[in-house]
């Protein structure tokens, strides 16, 4: 079955230290993975897909094939960056979304 | 243009009582999504359309639940007979079509509240 595994639910850091929210997909074909985010009091909008390859707002997420993992890191993590984070698969058409990472960024 | 939009922002209501929840989605865009999101479980997917049909109506939580599209635009979601665990915000999010490579731009959702 497919599914998106985000094992934490919540990750508190403080401004500046490094940050990674994990993600873990389970799809026997090609993945095609996202990641969301939802700051507070805004809509659920697109952060950065796998195969666009881009860096958004100094995050970053590499598919690991191997690893069936598409985990999402900035290196220094800034008090905006707090939000719900989402890692989502596309399949079929049926989009598969994780239980989310609320991510706190202390000042 | 405008994005994608719902209506009412807010709604409660009393147990038992019948509800509509209504999506419009981005002009030109034929895939349309439901979802429900609650706290501590994330997005559950609900349905989907694909012009005005909705092939796979599996992840509808039960027979109280029911959703239709007109013209190939407007969403409604309705949920007869309302309970309590039904309270959660319900979003919308359509995409130009069902490619899973396409991003889905989401509503605002509408906050049910069932007393």
């Amino acid at each position: 079955a497919q599914r998106v595994t985000q094992p934490e639910k919540l990750l508190s850091v403080f401004k500046g230290a490094p940050v990674e929210l994990k993600c873990n997909y389970s799809y026997s074909g090609s993945p095609e993975l996202f990641w969301y985010v939802q700051y507070s009091r805004q809509r659920l909008q697109l952060l950065l897909r796998h195969i666009s390859r881009e860096s958004i707002k100094g995050f970053t997420a590499d598919l690991n094939k191997g690893e069936t993992s598409f985990h999402l890191k900035k290196p220094f993590a800034q008090e905006e960056d707090s939000a719900m984070y989402y890692c989502a698969l596309g399949r079929s058409y049926i989009p598969t979304f994780g239980r989310g990472t609320s991510l706190i960024v202390h000042p | 243009g405008a994005g994608v939009s719902q209506s009412p922002s807010n709604k409660v209501t009393e147990k038992g009582k019948d509800v509509e929840l209504r999506c419009d989605p981005i002009s030109g865009h034929t895939a349309l999504y439901w979802y429900r999101q609650s706290l501590g479980q994330g997005l559950e997917f609900l349905i989907y359309f694909q012009g005005n049909s909705a092939p796979d109506k599996s992840g509808l939580p039960s027979d109280r639940f029911s959703a239709e599209r007109t013209g190939g635009s407007v969403s409604t979601l309705t949920i007869q007979r309302t309970q309590q665990e039904d309270s959660a915000v319900y979003l919308c999010a359509s995409s130009l079509n069902l490619a899973a490579n396409n991003e889905q731009f989401f509503g605002p959702g509408t906050r049910l509240t069932v007393l």
